[in-house]
């Protein structure tokens, strides 16, 4: 099976533009989680989709919203950019999003903000 | 509700043991292990379930103590794959999945 994929890899943005990240899950798996990690901040948890249904939430401000398609691929995208919004942007996959399953990671999203 | 790793940073030599742990505030419903080396994702090392069971994956166990809401990883003889950054992440209520800041492990021939 094909692993979990995230594009783009690298992307470079000015303040207050804003951006979108694709997060394609392994085959099968219905539940797709997002996470930002920075340095010090370790991996932060932003929401969680199930079945295109946002179940659970981090303490992120509404800048930063998502979604999930039929297919159970996942978007992210982040308004009115700031810098320290600079961070690698990671989504994960699980088979139903419990926490007795192992969740797959992505290589991540690298975002710098100028 | 983020969970607390210790130590932040260990250098091993070969061989040597470490043991990383992670604690939280919040009741816990299981525990995971990853590991992500530099420019990598984090890949999966473990789940423990509460039970208090204890879990291994070649030299690398854990144990999960759900009352005092802790967690440990024990690397035994660790070699030169073993380094990179350790992060536990919890899960209580709703699924939640919080990860601790990490625990770097460098080791050393």
């Amino acid at each position: 099976k094909a692993g979990v994929t995230q594009t783009p890899r690298y992307l470079i943005k000015t303040r207050g533009q804003q951006v979108t990240l694709s997060c394609s899950p392994i085959s099968g798996h219905r539940s797709v989680s997002w996470y930002q990690q920075t340095p010090g901040q370790g991996l932060q948890f932003l929401f969680e989709y199930f079945s295109e249904t946002q179940r659970n939430k981090g303490n992120f401000p509404g800048r930063f919203s998502g979604r999930q398609f039929s297919n159970s691929r996942s978007e992210m995208n982040v308004s009115t950019l700031e810098l320290g919004d600079s961070a690698l942007y990671l989504c994960a996959s699980s088979l139903g999003g419990t926490d007795q399953e192992t969740q797959y990671f992505g290589p991540g999203t690298r975002l710098l903000v100028l | 509700q983020q969970p607390v790793q210790s130590p932040q940073a260990v250098i091993l030599r070969e061989g040597e043991d470490a043991v990383i742990n992670c604690s939280s505030s919040k009741a816990l419903y299981s525990v995971h292990w990853y590991r992500q080396k530099h420019g990598e994702a984090p890949v999966f090392l473990m789940i423990l379930l509460k039970g208090g069971e204890q879990k291994g994956h070649d030299k690398i166990s854990a144990s999960f103590n759900e009352k005092k809401q802790q967690s440990s990883l024990y690397l035994t003889a660790s070699q030169l794959s073993y380094s990179g950054t350790y992060f536990c992440g919890t899960a209580n209520t709703g699924n939640q999945f919080y990860f601790g800041t990490g625990t770097s492990l460098t080791v050393i021939p």
